[in-house]
């Protein structure tokens, strides 16, 4: 299984452009989610999915919009993008239901925005 | 409003044990308490969770008191590798978002 993967590693933008961030997971995993982390903080989520065709937001969604068709892909889409976005943005999965609800983090995606 | 409190740093010396604590004294009966940690820029990685008992893995012990107000993390022989922020997380059962806060920065020194 390659797990949790995330593209690109590396982006820079210009203000107003947009982009999409790719998020995949191989392990059929229900639930995911996308986090962002500025420097010197823990991440804080942007949105959310509990399976294909539902998403909700998180603490922090404004700027960002998510779709999930698949089970496997859920990218994160920055539709004008702003210096405020500047960030690591990470993916993570994981099953739903009983106990042992361990999430896999993706390696992250780093963000400039100038 | 945060769930845990962690301190900001701490060191340990390789070969030795870490003990990393963690206050969470609103944490509710059906709230398990998670650990991540998060080395150096990469995604974060589990440790391990528990309830209200004891928990021990391959990775780390996990010591909750009985008043489950409190518990410890205990990393048995640091390495270099251990170097890394520590998450402390109060999740509740079927709730699948994690709060990070700002975690507690690990530093073993050889």
């Amino acid at each position: 299984n390659a797990g949790v993967t995330q593209t690109p590693k590396f982006q820079v933008l210009k203000t107003g452009q947009s982009m999409t961030l790719q998020c995949a997971q191989d392990m059929n995993h229900e639930y995911m989610s996308w986090y962002r982390q500025d420097p010197g903080m823990g991440l804080r989520l942007i949105h959310y999915s509990v399976g294909a065709g539902i998403t909700d937001q998180g603490e922090v969604p404004n700027g960002y919009n998510v779709s999930r068709s698949t089970t496997e892909d859920f990218p994160l889409r920055l539709l004008s993008a702003a210096p405020s976005q500047t960030s690591v943005y990470f993916c993570a999965s994981s099953p739903l239901g009983g106990n042992d609800n361990e999430q896999f983090f993706g390696p992250g995606t780093r963000l400039t925005v100038l | 409003d945060a769930k845990t409190t962690q301190p900001t740093s701490m060191d340990c010396a390789e070969g030795r044990a870490a003990n990393l604590p963690c206050n969470h004294s609103t944490i509710s009966g059906n709230e398990y308490v998670y650990w991540y940690r998060q080395i150096h820029s990469q995604g974060p990685q589990y440790i391990i969770h528990g309830l209200k008992n004891n928990e021990t893995n391959e990775m780390a012990s996990l010591i909750i008191t009985e008043d489950r107000k409190s518990s410890t993390l205990i990393l048995p022989h640091a390495t270099l590798r251990d170097t890394a922020v520590y998450y402390c997380i109060v999740r509740g059962r079927g709730d699948y978002k994690l709060s990070f806060g700002a975690g507690t920065t690990v530093t073993v020194r050889a």
